[in-house]
């Protein structure tokens, strides 16, 4: 099975600031990616899709590259309600596998 | 509007068997693929199982194979998730998120069930 696997496990941030996530998939999938926002307490939040389109409703500061093995997540301009934990997923074929998740804080 | 409603969930012995149910509304049910996805306490999002929309096909995550059943009833909106010899392990949030219509992303998730595997 294709193994997800993201970095950093967590960081802190401050408001502002530029922040960049990474994903990596063991073996190719292509831009069959999603990326996930949940914040404390709640359920997850659909970000990003096909690697880098944008869900309808998600704020322009969030933007998603890659394909094959390698996808990135970047927020720019960090708000205070960014804070939450970021989970990618693979959605070619099953296993439809998430990545360990990114806890991000505010500094 | 999609309503997505997990219930069934509870407190059980570990070895011993509970039954998930996911009632729908708000979309056509029969024509999407569903899934379970899993959470334990503190923990990240786990893929569990899917099944195809006529229930023809299902695929399990390895730590669940042969002993959870994914299930359909079409007639009742309704998806089913048959857990037996349950572990401590399985302790969790179990959620059926809905994915699109022709891939396997999530664009709306329920509450969640809470699964207590506690002697």
């Amino acid at each position: 099975d294709i193994q997800m696997t993201q970095s950093p496990s967590s960081l802190s941030a401050s408001v502002g600031d530029r922040v960049t996530i990474t994903c990596r998939a063991s073996q190719g999938i292509s831009n069959y990616l999603a990326w996930y926002q949940q914040k404390p307490g709640k359920v997850p939040d659909l970000l990003i899709y096909a690697a880098s389109a944008l869900q309808s409703g998600v704020p322009s500061r969030f933007s998603g590259s890659g394909s094959g093995t390698d996808f990135t997540l970047t927020i720019t301009n960090l708000q205070p309600e960014d804070v939450a934990t970021y989970y990618c997923q693979k959605y070619d074929s099953a296993p439809y596998t998430f990545g360990q998740g990114t806890k991000l804080e505010i500094k | 509007q999609v309503q997505l409603v997990e219930s069934g969930g509870g407190v059980v012995q570990p070895g011993t068997s509970l039954r998930l149910s996911c009632a729908v509304s708000g979309f056509t049910f029969n024509t999407y693929g569903m899934h379970w996805v899993r959470q334990a306490p503190g923990r990240g999002l786990e893929w569990v199982a899917v099944i195809s929309s006529d229930g023809s096909y299902k695929f399990y995550a390895d730590s669940v194979r042969g002993r959870f059943t994914i299930s359909r009833d079409n007639s009742k909106n309704t998806l089913y998730l048959e857990m037996n010899s349950l572990r401590p392990e399985d302790m969790a949030v179990y959620f059926c998120p809905k994915p699109t219509l022709r891939a396997g992303y999530f664009e709306y998730w329920g509450q969640g069930a809470l699964v207590t595997v506690s002697s």
